[in-house]
């Protein structure tokens, strides 16, 4: 069974520019979530969907950041400009909701580097 | 979120056990204890949970203190691969709530 894909695994920008990554996650699941890792800390929840909707989007830097999930299976996060401070690896992960221990699939991760 | 107490840092010989403790003293009677672990460049991974009883499976047992405030993640043999950071997270019993992630204890394994 293939696992949580994302991509791109790299991408370097300049600031103000825009960036976008995508994650399909594993077939079958139903939640998915987008995280931030910075450099030394653990991830940092960005959004969470059940299905096509955003239940929790909290933590999303609204002014510039961007998500949707079309059709409740591939998802992409958008950042619009994007600025040094956004420079972190972007993790997608999946679950199957109600079933076993909702244990998180994570991707390999998209990081980003703004110059 | 309840929040969760790891050392920084710790070291393992190869082939060696290693006892990674996770202190939770504000645990409330709902959540579960959860661990992953993160090898480099990758993305974090499951490694065990429990409630109330140890546990065990193929990669890892997790002894869970009576009261529950502290438990502890036991590799029996500790292999190169097992560098990692490893994150003790308390996680509700109900739905699909998110991981909470702190900054973990990052394992070395010396050869």
């Amino acid at each position: 069974e293939a696992g949580v894909v994302q991509s791109p695994r790299y991408k370097i920008i300049e600031k103000k520019q825009p960036v976008a990554f995508w994650c399909n996650p594993i077939s079958g699941h139903n939640t998915l979530y987008w995280y931030r890792q910075n450099l030394g800390q653990g991830p940092e929840l960005l959004i969470r969907y059940e299905n096509e909707e955003a239940v929790d989007d909290s933590q999303l830097p609204k002014d510039r950041f961007s998500a949707e999930r079309l059709k409740g299976v591939d998802s992409t996060l958008k950042i619009q400009p994007a600025e040094l401070g956004d420079s972190a690896v972007y993790l997608c992960a999946s679950s199957f909701r109600d079933r076993g221990t909702g244990e998180l699939f994570f991707g390999e991760g998209s990081r980003l580097t703004v110059l | 979120d309840a929040k969760t107490t790891q050392p920084n840092s710790m070291e393992s010989n190869e082939e060696e056990p290693v006892h990674l403790p996770c202190n939770h003293s504000t645990i409330s009677g709902t959540d579960y204890i959860h661990w992953y672990r993160q090898l480099p460049s990758q993305g974090p991974e499951y490694v065990i949970h429990g409630l109330t009883s140890n546990v065990n499976n193929r990669m890892a047992s997790l002894a869970i203190a009576e009261d529950r405030k502290s438990s502890t993640l036991i590799l029996h043999r500790a292999t190169l691969r097992d560098a990692a950071v490893y994150y003790c997270i308390l996680r509700a019993l109900s739905g699909n709530t998110p991981l909470v992630f702190g900054k973990g204890t990052r394992l070395s394994v010396i050869a």
